[in-house]
């Protein structure tokens, strides 16, 4: 199965700033089929980017993915309040599927 | 309004079985691939399985093969979770998600715990 490495583990940054985040797959994902997830505490996931780097309908645009093959990068231009929450990678290019460990990006 | 409403969440001795059920309302639910994604306490996201439209293509996470199987009833607008050999690290809410490029709608989760 392919593993997704997250980093980092935990992101602390002020609102107004700009967070990287990056997913590593221990192999190429086909179709670059990776997707970007957030969760807030106590809530259902919430699908940011599909296909590495298409924003879901309703997505602000201070959120964009990118890369490609084994390197993907979920990058919030602005950090806004609402975005402090955890964010996960899945890849659907190979079966089974899988998740990331998450990173957590909180408030500096 | 796309709704998914799981039920059957339980607590459960270890090696028992459970059966999860996922209501879908507000979308032509027989067009779409779904799925269920599990979160033990305090962790992360872990994919379990996922079916095509006609239920006949079926992928399972390898911690859940062999004991677990995913189904679905079109007419029904219904997914189902049959969960066997329970163990402690199955211990988790379970989300049934629809797929579409990704898990672009979720459910609310039932939480199953295995425990003597």
């Amino acid at each position: 199965e392919i593993v997704l490495t997250q980093s980092p583990g935990t992101l602390s940054l002020s609102p107004g700033e700009r967070a990287t985040l990056s997913c590593r797959a221990s192999q190429s994902i086909r179709n670059n089929y990776l997707a970007w997830y957030q969760q807030k505490p106590g809530q259902a996931p919430r699908v940011l980017i599909c296909d590495a780097s298409s924003r879901v309908t309703g997505i602000p645009d201070r959120f964009s993915g990118s890369g490609s093959g084994t390197d993907f990068t979920l990058t919030i231009s602005r950090l806004e309040p609402e975005d402090f929450a955890v964010y996960y990678c899945q890849q659907s290019g190979s079966s089974p599927w899988t998740f990331g460990q998450g990173t957590t990006v909180e408030v500096k | 309004e796309v709704q998914l409403v799981e039920s059957g969440g339980a607590l459960v001795q270890p090696g028992g079985s459970l059966r999860l059920s996922c209501v879908v309302s507000g979308l032509n639910f027989n067009i779409y691939w779904m799925g269920w994604v599990r979160q033990a306490p305090g962790k992360g996201l872990e994919y379990v399985a996922n079916i095509n439209q006609d239920g006949n293509q079926k992928f399972f996470a390898d911690s859940v093969q062999g004991r677990f199987d995913v189904s679905r009833d079109n007419a029904k607008n219904s997914l189902y979770l049959q969960m066997n050999s329970l163990r402690a690290e199955d211990t988790a809410v379970y989300y049934c998600a629809k797929w579409n490029f990704a898990f672009d709608s979720w459910g609310q989760g039932t939480p199953v715990t295995v425990s003597s």
